[in-house]
Order: C-alpha cells, then structure tokens, then sequence
C-alpha cells in the first residue's frame, strides 16, 4: 500500500540552528501539507502546496518556514534560526485530490534545545 | 473559520463494550466533509471515518461508525466492541469541500485520548 513517508523521524537541533525536514508524498497525489502538533495539543495547519505553488498558509507559516519540491518526489519544509517553542511533531500530508482522504506520515518529531 | 470542538479529553472503555466520542463544529458552508483520524501512541495519523456532509446516510466502517446530525453540527464516532488496539487519541476534522484556493486544509480538534481496560 502506497504510503506517505518522512525522514528523519527524530531531529535534535540547537536553538538558532536551520533544519530541513523531507517527505516522500505518494506518488500520484497533487495536494501536499504540512501540519504541526505541540506536545499534548491539537494538530495545526502549516502550508498547503498544489501545483508547485504554495496554495495557503497558515499564521504560524512565517518568514521563517519555507516549502520545496525540488525534483518532483521530495517535499521539504525548511525551519531557519530555530526556537524552543518550534519543538513538535511535524506530519507530511498528501491527497489525490483535495477532497479525498489525506495520507499522513509517520511524522518528524523535531527537539530544539 | 470553521472551529472544531471535542469535548471531552479522556475516555475510558472497557474491552469488548461500545463508547462513544463526541465532535461539535462549527461552518457557515454547506457543503463539506468530516473524518475521525486515530493517533496511536506511535504518533502517526491514520483516517478512521470520513462523512459526506451532502450524504444522509451515516459512514460505517467495521466497527467503526458515525452519527452525524447536520442541523445539530454533530458528528460523533461510535465504536462498537471496543479492542486494546484502538487505545489512542481520536481527532476530528473537518475541511471544506470547496477551496478556490487549491487548499483543503483540515481542521483538527484538540482530540479525545481514549483508553481501552482489559
């Protein structure tokens, strides 16, 4: 079964520190997400990208994130000059469509210390 | 904005009995769908149930089903003979059916933690 996969599944960084955090969306799938969950709270909205393009963001998805699909497969988010409170679970999600089922990822738990 | 609301942040079932999960939101749309995602405690989030608001009939799947009451803006799981498995935090979402944005972005709410007793 296709599935959604992201690397690393764990990212230790110093504060201050850029980190890029990569997802493989499935392959036929034309809607790509990010989304953040805070330890112990809800998952947030981060960015939404169709057709090479970011489509909408979020308040959180300030100067300091960025968006990439480099070659086609890959999908990144790039976190620059890191902070404590940007310590969290960061899911990958792509769908088909933008009404269909959307594929999470295993996820990136990011700790910035 | 939508806003998604789950209001109650732990339950507890005991193996093999139903419980119910409870999911109110709120939309000016009328057109749109909901899904139940199921978190385990490795973290990843797995879709449970979707609903079609345009759809009267409501979702099952296995042991899994919904009612949902569209005037009420509600929207709870129900699952029936509950298994150690579905230990986990249930979300719900919503997200609207039309985005001239490209975006359908999901709208979670905070999550309820179930635990299923032995």
């Amino acid at each position: 079964e296709p599935e959604v996969t992201q690397t690393p599944s764990h990212q230790v960084t110093q504060m201050g520190q850029e980190v890029i955090l990569r997802c493989v969306p499935i392959s036929n799938h034309l809607y790509f997400y990010w989304y953040r969950q805070i330890l112990g709270q809800k998952v947030e909205f981060l960015v939404s990208f169709y057709n090479n393009e970011i489509s909408e963001k979020s308040e959180i998805f300030d100067d300091q994130f960025s968006v990439e699909r480099p070659d086609g497969s890959n999908f990144t988010l790039k976190i620059r000059s890191t902070k404590l409170e940007d310590s969290a679970m960061y899911f990958c999600a792509s769908s088909e469509a933008g009404i269909t089922e959307a594929f999470f990822g295993q996820g990136t738990r990011l700790t910035v210390v | 904005a939508q806003t998604v609301t789950q209001s109650q942040p732990e339950m507890s079932v005991q193996e093999a009995e139903t419980v119910t999960l409870s999911c109110t939101y709120d939309t000016s749309e009328s057109n749109y769908y909901l899904f139940w995602y199921k978190q385990p405690p490795s973290r990843q989030m797995i879709l449970v149930i979707r609903q079609e608001a345009y759809k009267q009939q409501n979702a099952t799947e296995n042991r899994f089903s919904v009612n949902f009451q569209k005037a009420a803006k509600s929207f709870s799981l129900k699952i029936s003979d509950s298994q150690l498995g579905d230990t986990a935090m249930y979300f719900c979402a919503f997200i609207h059916a039309y985005s001239g944005a490209g975006s359908y972005q999901l709208t979670f709410g905070k999550g309820t933690k179930l635990s299923v007793i032995p």
